[in-house]
């Protein structure tokens, strides 16, 4: 199956300091690459949608300033998030949907591992 | 009211019990359903994916789709404890839209 990878898996930060998390797509290229936060217990939150070359769609309630999302190729997108503070320590996972005309299914979202990121 | 709702559970079975998980939406226009299990602390993995109404059966995994009634249902056959995960429905309304989700349901199958 499609595989997307995410590194690091866990990050501890001091409060104040940026901390950047890469998503990877391992055997296919992807157009779209999503982002979202859960907390504990808690369902999926879609922070930002990102296309390949342009700029990324923030929901409603997001800072694009404080989570700066980066799609800079076909198996790459990233998020930085800036200034971090205690609250926001979460559980951050991307997706990625697969580009048409390779050996994925285009309508569904393949998911990373997420990254546990902890701020002191 | 939230477009999607789940009982969150926690919902504990014995092994090899019938397990029966479901949600119910409120946007008509939802038009592609998925299900998705998420073991703790990881990413969530597809299990189904169903377009429209009807059924769609995987080994022990059989997913509903009632349009109708805004439904839909996984079903577990012969649950084993590696199924213990959390389960998160899931659904769009179009091929490229952006996925909602449902809070999603603890499972738990005792041995």
């Amino acid at each position: 199956g499609a595989v997307v990878s995410q590194h690091p898996s866990r990050v501890i930060c001091k409060s104040g300091t940026s901390v950047k998390i890469e998503c990877r797509s391992l055997d296919f290229q992807a157009t779209t690459m999503f982002w979202y936060r859960q907390f504990p217990k808690q369902s999926l939150m879609l922070m930002a949608t990102s296309n390949e070359g342009s700029k990324a769609t923030y929901e409603q309630g997001v800072e694009k300033d404080k989570f700066l999302i980066n799609h800079a190729s076909l198996t790459l997108s990233t998020l930085t998030v800036t200034s971090a503070h205690p609250e926001d320590s979460s559980f951050y996972i991307c997706s990625a949907r697969p580009r048409a005309g390779g050996p994925h299914d285009t309508d569904t979202q393949y998911f990373g591992p997420g990254t546990r990121l902890t701020v002191l | 009211q939230k477009e999607v709702e789940q009982d969150p559970g926690p919902l504990s079975v014995p092994e090899g019990a019938i397990v029966s998980l479901n949600c119910t939406y409120s946007n008509s226009a939802f038009q592609y359903f998925m299900w998705y299990r998420q073991y703790s602390r990881k990413g969530p993995e597809l299990l189904m994916y169903t377009y429209s109404s009807g059924n769609k059966e995987d080994g022990r995994f059989t997913a509903q789709v009632d349009k109708s009634s805004k439904y839909i249902s996984l079903f577990i056959r012969d649950s084993q404890p590696s199924d213990s995960a959390t389960y998160l429905c899931a659904m769009k309304r179009t091929s490229y839209d952006k996925v909602i989700f449902g809070p999603g349901t603890s499972l738990s199958v005792i041995p």
